[in-house]
C-alpha cells in the first residue's frame, strides 16, 4: 500500500515549457487535490476533484490543468510555465469530500522555473 | 471567510521541555480544525483534527491540542519534547458547512535541541 505517490520528484523547465505533474492513490479515495506550497504561505489549493469525473477550481488555479484520468489517477499540467510557478507541489486524496475527512498528502514535487 | 494565523514562525526547545505551537482562527462558519507536521522532503501528514465533539484532541506522538471558541484558538502541545519532534507544522481550518476548501496557516518550524 503506497498510499499517494507522485512523479516526478524533482523538475526543472525553462520558462515557457510544459510539463505534467503525476498523481495516484492507491486507497480508493473518491476526492484528490493539488495543492502548492510556498516559504511563509503554508500550502494553497490548485484544483480538486471531489470525485472520479469532477473537478474544479482552488484558491490558485491561473496557470494550471488538471485532468481526473480515472479513480486513482489526478495530474496537473502546466501548458507555459512561469517563475512564479517555481514551488513545490502536493497531491492529496480523501475517502469523501466532506469536511472532517482526512487529506492524506503525496512526498511532492519541488519544480523549478528558470 | 477563513484565515489561521500561526504565531512564531519558528520555536526551539529543548529535548524534554513543553512544545506549544500557536495558532488562532477565525472563521464565520462553526470551524474543523487540525494539525499537520512535515519532515524534511516529505509530505503533510494529520497529527490531530478537531470535529466538534471533545474539546481536548489527543493525536499521535504524544500530540494534543485543545479547542477554545472564546479565545479562537487550537493551541499544540507536547509535554515532554523528542528530538524527532523537530519537523514543520501547520494548522488548518476547514468549513462545517461543505466545500472542500482548507486553509492552512503559513507553518511552525520546530527546533529540538539536544
Amino acid at each position: 500500500n503506497a498510499g499517494v505517490t507522485q512523479t516526478p520528484k524533482f523538475q526543472v523547465l525553462k520558462t515557457g515549457q510544459s510539463m505534467t505533474l503525476q498523481c495516484a492513490q492507491d486507497m480508493n479515495h473518491n476526492s484528490m487535490y493539488w495543492y502548492r506550497q510556498d516559504p511563509g504561505m503554508g500550502l494553497r489549493l490548485i484544483y480538486y476533484s471531489a470525485s472520479e469525473g469532477t473537478t474544479d477550481k482552488g484558491e490558485v488555479p491561473n496557470g494550471y490543468n488538471v485532468s481526473r484520468l480515472n479513480k486513482r489517477e489526478f495530474s496537473l499540467r502546466l501548458e507555459s510555465a512561469a517563475p512564479s510557478q517555481t514551488s513545490v507541489y502536493f497531491c492529496a486524496s480523501s475517502e469523501t469530500p466532506i469536511s472532517t475527512d482526512t487529506q492524506y498528502f503525496g512526498p511532492g514535487t519541488r519544480l523549478t522555473v528558470l | 471567510a477563513q484565515s489561521v494565523t500561526q504565531l512564531g514562525s519558528h520555536v526551539s526547545v529543548s529535548e524534554g521541555a513543553l512544545v506549544l505551537l500557536r495558532c488562532n482562527y477565525s472563521s464565520s462558519v462553526p470551524p474543523y480544525l487540525f494539525w499537520y507536521v512535515q519532515y524534511p522532503n516529505q509530505g503533510l501528514q494529520l497529527l490531530l483534527k478537531y470535529t466538534s465533539a471533545a474539546t481536548l484532541v489527543k493525536g499521535i506522538n504524544g500530540f494534543e491540542a485543545e479547542f477554545k471558541k472564546s479565545e479562537t484558538s487550537f493551541h499544540l502541545t507536547k509535554p515532554s519534547a523528542h528530538m524527532s519532534d523537530a519537523a514543520e507544522y501547520f494548522c488548518a481550518v476547514r468549513a462545517n458547512t461543505g466545500g472542500f476548501k482548507t486553509i492552512f496557516g503559513a507553518g511552525t518550524r520546530l527546533f529540538v535541541k539536544a
